[in-house]
């Protein structure tokens, strides 16, 4: 979506870490969210954050908000050949959620 | 269980034909979503009904009508079917699109392809 941006690629090695950048326009968003889409799969919800937080930890995963430069990046310790994906940033405007054009992370042996 | 379940996966059909897509929930959520991602993974919703009502239209042409018998169903069909309509569409739902916690479960998709 033209309000969300996200770069396109990513190429990891297994076992590095994967950090995907997003950023929005809307500074009245009040949770932001990331997705994952596996092949042929839908979209799966993996974390979100509030727009009052700047961190939130949950396993492997770290999200990193900085609310005044309307910055969002989701990190993935130790990333695995199972987290090769797409991963959608989002934010919701009212009752709908405008998506990121998705990044795609290849995790390579 | 499949909380958000699409029929069919997958749809292949001629160009000037209408089709339909099934989406049904089992979470006893009271909104439903129609979302269209396009060849380059583009994800933009379409439509949402809450408790069988029209609560989002977005610019979608009129071929495309939704129609919800109940709120566990969301159904698509789409009229004259034209070659940029293909794409993977997706169902989702959620319990309340006002609450900021509002958290929004995806259906499988389904890839329709028009030739």
């Amino acid at each position: 979506g033209e309000d969300v941006e996200q770069s396109l690629f990513l190429s990891v090695r297994e076992g590095d870490s994967s950090v995907i950048n997003c950023t929005y326009t809307d500074s009245s968003s009040t949770y932001l969210y990331w997705y994952k889409q596996e092949p042929g799969a839908g979209l799966q919800l993996l974390t979100y954050i509030f727009s009052n937080m700047d961190m939130k930890q949950d396993q492997r995963l770290t999200v990193l908000l900085n609310k005044k430069d309307k910055h969002l990046s989701l990190r993935i310790a130790d990333t695995q050949t199972g987290d090769s994906a797409i991963y959608f940033c989002a934010e919701k405007n009212d009752y709908k959620l405008s998506f990121g054009a998705g990044t795609t992370v290849t995790v390579r042996a | 269980d499949t909380a958000v379940s699409q029929t069919p996966k997958y749809l292949v059909t001629q160009m000037g034909n209408d089709k339909s897509i099934k989406c049904e929930q089992n979470l006893g959520h009271d909104t439903m979503y129609w979302y269209k991602q396009d060849s380059k993974k583009f994800l933009k919703i379409m439509f949402s009904y809450n408790n069988k009502e029209l609560i989002i239209n977005e610019t979608v042409p009129n071929r495309f009508s939704p129609k919800s018998p109940d709120k566990a169903h969301l159904n698509l069909h789409i009229n004259s079917l034209e070659l940029g309509d293909s794409a993977v569409y997706f169902c989702a739902s959620s319990l309340n699109p006002g609450l900021n916690t509002d958290t929004q479960y995806f259906g499988p998709g389904t890839r329709l392809t028009v030739l």
